[in-house]
């Protein structure tokens, strides 16, 4: 089975601050990673996508991929309050499928 | 406007009755994906396409049908021998990349589904 884990959180950071979001997976064959951002009740919109080691900015927002060790993080500076939601890692694990983790809900507080 | 859409909104349905999702896209994408997700969870890939008139099984198929019968629709049937249906239920589309292995999916807005 292939997996893909998250800390469900929350994770809790003043405004301001820089948020730090993690994944795993399990899957060492994994060429492509995703970051959605999900608020309640809504639908996951794209934050990044990263395919190589090493980090990706955009913006607020850096992706930064290890795949020896099977590793890829969300890093958000300058926090806002607008920044709370479930953030989602997505794989791709071959053959345009997804794996997704649960989702790590980020708390900003002004 | 480019986009995906899906109807209805808000879907509620009584035991045993089947009920058929609509996802429609306007992006000339030609893979297509029906997810579903609970509470607390992750999404979970029910059916996909990659090309009209094709469909494979996700990971959790059971109890759910879909066609392709055009490019931009990508209806998803919840049949009465789904015995949990009660979820939101979303549909992605992804443009075409260098490999398979680097398609980005983009999804619509979700229809919730619930069991009377």
């Amino acid at each position: 089975q292939k997996e893909v884990e998250q800390n469900s959180g929350p994770l809790s950071v003043p405004e301001g601050a820089i948020a730090s979001l993690n994944c795993t997976y399990s899957d060492r064959g994994s060429q492509s990673f995703f970051w959605y951002r999900q608020y309640s009740g809504k639908s996951p919109e794209l934050i990044m996508s990263i395919y190589s080691n090493g980090d990706k900015e955009d913006g607020r927002f850096t992706a930064q991929l290890n795949k020896a060790s099977q590793y890829v993080s969300l890093l958000i500076r300058d926090s806002q309050p607008s920044d709370s939601a479930t953030y989602l890692c997505a794989v791709n694990t071959g053959f345009q499928k997804l794996v997704f983790g649960t989702g790590t809900r980020l708390l900003v507080s002004p | 406007d480019g986009g995906i859409t899906q109807s209805p909104k808000y879907l509620f349905r009584k035991e045993g009755q089947n009920v058929t999702l609509s996802c429609e896209q306007n992006l000339n994408h030609d893979a297509m994906y029906w997810y579903r997700q609970d509470p607390g969870q992750g999404l979970r890939l029910i059916y996909y396409s990659q090309i009209v008139n094709d469909f494979q099984k996700g990971d959790i198929a059971e109890g759910y049908s879909v066609s392709r019968e055009k490019k931009e629709s990508f209806p998803l049937t919840v049949t009465s021998a789904q015995k949990n249906p009660t979820a939101f239920y979303l549909c992605a589309s992804s443009i075409p990349g260098q490999s398979s292995s680097t398609d980005t999916q983009y999804f619509g807005p979700g229809t919730r589904l619930t069991v009377l």
